[in-house]
């Protein structure tokens, strides 16, 4: 299995400002995924991150507002914009095993806990 | 669409008991279907998958859970609960036009007490 790091681990921000997450991964990934878990809620899925192309995005989240940095096959950024207390949730990335089949195990990272006041 | 239903916020079992975590889903095509769970302020954690085969599946933990086609079940089942496995439990679907993307369920909180 992948060991994935994410950084920070948790923040408290303000309104108005903007947050960048890490993800680490310990070995060479063609797919990174960013999901969001409301307090309480369950997850769902932001976008897509493959190497050297766009991320996709999900029905409901835009570039302007998470945009996503995929700047080699370990390493993933995603950013939070223009926080709201809305935007408080625990943002996970993950990794499908090999990313080449629909059966691969998706390895999660353990998440970035972000509070906005 | 893909998803997936866990009808049940929260389960409480004794410990020793035997424990079941109810999943049903919905797919488009052939179902591949994951466990996973959530220790508090920890990331998720893959606990089984079913892809085809046998429908009684084995994971982590002791855990165990049975694909039942008819009744588009996933049921997550354990003998004998333990303490430790009080936890938030996710029921996932794997689908839809993007590789590798799950759907998941609003997940169980188990609760197990000594």
């Amino acid at each position: 299995s992948a060991v994935i790091s994410q950084k920070p681990s948790r923040d408290i921000c303000q309104r108005g400002t903007s947050l960048t997450i890490q993800c680490q991964v310990d070995s060479q990934v063609t797919m990174m995924f960013w999901y969001r878990q409301q307090p309480g809620q369950s997850l769902t899925l932001i976008a897509t991150a493959n190497q050297g192309s766009e991320a996709t995005y999900e029905s409901g989240f835009v570039i302007d507002k998470f945009p996503i940095s995929r700047p080699n096959l370990t390493f993933s950024t995603l950013t939070v914009s223009n926080m709201s207390p809305e935007d408080s949730s625990i943002y996970l990335c993950s990794v499908p095993t090999s990313g080449r089949a629909i059966t691969d195990t998706q390895y999660f990272g353990p998440g970035t806990r972000l509070t906005v006041l | 669409a893909q998803s997936v239903a866990q009808p049940e916020d929260q389960v409480n079992v004794a410990e020793g008991n035997p424990l079941t975590v109810k999943c049903t889903y919905s797919v488009s095509g052939n179902p591949y279907l994951f466990w996973y769970v959530q220790y508090p302020n920890r990331g998720l954690q893959f606990l089984l998958k079913y892809i085809t085969g046998d429908n009684l599946v084995k994971g982590s933990y002791g855990f165990e859970a049975e694909f039942n086609k008819s009744q588009t079940s996933f049921h997550l089942k354990k003998p004998s609960a333990l303490v430790s496995d009080s936890a938030l439990y996710f029921c996932a679907v794997e689908g839809g036009s993007t590789l590798g993307r799950l759907y998941f369920g609003r997940g169980t909180q188990l609760t197990v007490w000594p």
